[in-house]
């Protein structure tokens, strides 16, 4: 089945220790992008990749981090989280072919940092 | 910068009432891509449709329909018939040539369709 996996689903975390957000696509899209959900202000893109060894920012970068080491896999990286990135997190991945297409979605993650 | 707006935070009807959920965008790129993403009650992110600026047809999809006018940058979307299972978030988005594929995502609009 084709699909975006991430893990994990929910996750409770104190300010300043590191945490990893793991994000796998079976479907050998080049595209991976990670969003942010804040009440009120829709979707925020963090960061995004169009292939492998290549990333770069999106709207709201800081205090994230990401890397792109195989194509299937995008993991977001927290060095030091704080309580204002406390939010719903969702990766997604497309192909890329003539722009942007359909972004597959994963089921989302709920962070808490307290 | 690319900024796409839904002023309505959340829309009311009863079911069978046709009703339309607006998006107006920005951009200084000739060659940019509109999307519509619905997001029902269970939090999953679903694609309904994606337009380049090229092609200024309006879509219908069953129930759905979509309004696309460069002249006032909006590209506005239509259910009719309104069903109580089209209860969901929608929110439409854009994405510029010249932004680094950047996507760009409206506040989102609370449809709530009820019985």
């Amino acid at each position: 089945e084709a699909q975006v996996t991430q893990n994990p689903r929910y996750l409770i975390t104190v300010t300043g220790k590191k945490l990893t957000v793991t994000c796998s696509q079976n479907m050998n899209h080049e595209y991976m992008s990670w969003y942010r959900q804040d009440p009120g202000l829709g979707l925020r893109q963090i960061y995004y990749s169009m292939n492998v060894e290549v990333t770069d920012k999106g709207d709201v970068p800081e205090g994230y981090k990401v890397s792109r080491k195989e194509k299937r896999n995008f993991p977001l990286i927290l060095e030091s989280p704080s309580p204002n990135q406390t939010s719903l997190y969702f990766c997604a991945s497309s192909l890329w072919a003539s722009g942007p297409n359909e972004q597959f979605f994963g089921p989302g993650t709920r962070l808490t940092v307290l | 910068a690319q900024k796409v707006t839904q002023a309505q935070t959340e829309i009311s009807v009863v079911e069978k009432e046709d009703v339309t959920l607006d998006c107006v965008y920005e951009t200084r790129d000739t060659t940019y891509y509109l999307f519509w993403y619905k997001q029902p009650p269970s939090g999953e992110l679903v694609f309904l449709i994606r337009r380049n600026s090229f092609d200024e047809q309006n879509e219908i999809s069953g129930r759905y329909s979509w309004n696309f006018q460069k002249s006032t940058s909006s590209f506005n979307f239509t259910i009719t018939a309104s069903q109580v299972v089209d209860s969901a978030v929608y929110f439409c988005a854009l994405s510029e040539e010249n932004a680094g594929n950047m996507l760009t995502f409206g506040g989102g609009t609370r449809l709530m369709v009820k019985p």
